[in-house]
């Protein structure tokens, strides 16, 4: 089944770090552009981060910049988030999605919660 | 605050049509693509539209999407329950350098 499969999320306190993994199953990674999205508690759709089929350009939100970073390894499937320096702000699902072309997400993974809570 | 806008919420009946607009500015939807995707509860969102106006492989045609200048619509006819969920409109802003959404608009089919 084609199929995005978020895992890492968890409860952090203020200033912690995790890392977001999401696997592709049933399809190859290598030839899209992925993305990470989260939605807060009750709130709407935020884009988070991208990263260009071969890490050859990221962008990511301003709020985010400086302490997350988007990566991928195109041998082992996956797509990951590293998250330094949490904030209470940072609690939301976070998604990955996967984008065939002109910043559209057409398949995405169920969400993994972060919560950043002392 | 969202960089799109799109109305909190619509209403109609089943069988009838709704529309749920998108607005925004030259930096976004006046020169990208807009896509639309549905959100039930509990559930990650789907895409219903893409590069403004086409549908992906399983999507029915009840759903039409379309872009004038600054705006975008997302247009739904023969409602069903079932297509009570909040919609969102996306783009990238080229000003931002980063992917925008609309805050969302709920969808109740009365």
């Amino acid at each position: 089944q084609v199929q995005l499969v978020e895992s890492g999320g968890g409860v952090v306190h203020p200033g912690g770090s995790l890392r977001l993994s999401c696997a592709a199953s049933e399809f190859t990674l290598s030839i899209y552009g992925m993305h990470w999205l989260r939605q807060a508690p009750g709130k709407g759709l935020e884009w988070v981060a991208f990263v260009r089929y071969d890490s050859s350009a990221k962008y990511y939100t301003d709020s985010v910049k400086g302490r997350f970073s988007i990566s991928r390894d195109n041998s082992k499937n996956t797509l990951y988030l590293q998250m330094n320096t949490l904030r209470a702000e940072d609690t939301a699902v976070y998604y990955c999605a996967k984008s065939p072309s002109n910043w559209y997400f057409d398949l995405w993974g169920r969400g993994t919660l972060v919560t950043v809570s002392s | 605050q969202s960089v799109l806008t799109q109305p909190p919420s619509v209403s109609a009946a089943p069988g009838q049509k709704v529309t749920i607009s998108c607005s925004g500015s030259s930096s976004n939807i006046g020169n990208n693509y807009v896509s639309w995707y549905r959100q039930l509860p509990g559930t990650a969102p789907k895409l219903l539209i893409y590069d403004n106006d086409k549908r992906p492989s399983g999507i029915p045609d009840r759903f039409s999407g379309s872009k004038s200048g600054t705006s975008a619509t997302l247009g739904i006819t023969g409602l069903q329950t079932g297509d009570e969920a909040v919609y969102y409109c996306g783009t990238w802003d080229s000003s931002l350098t980063a992917v925008v959404f609309g805050g969302g608009t709920k969808l109740t089919v009365l």
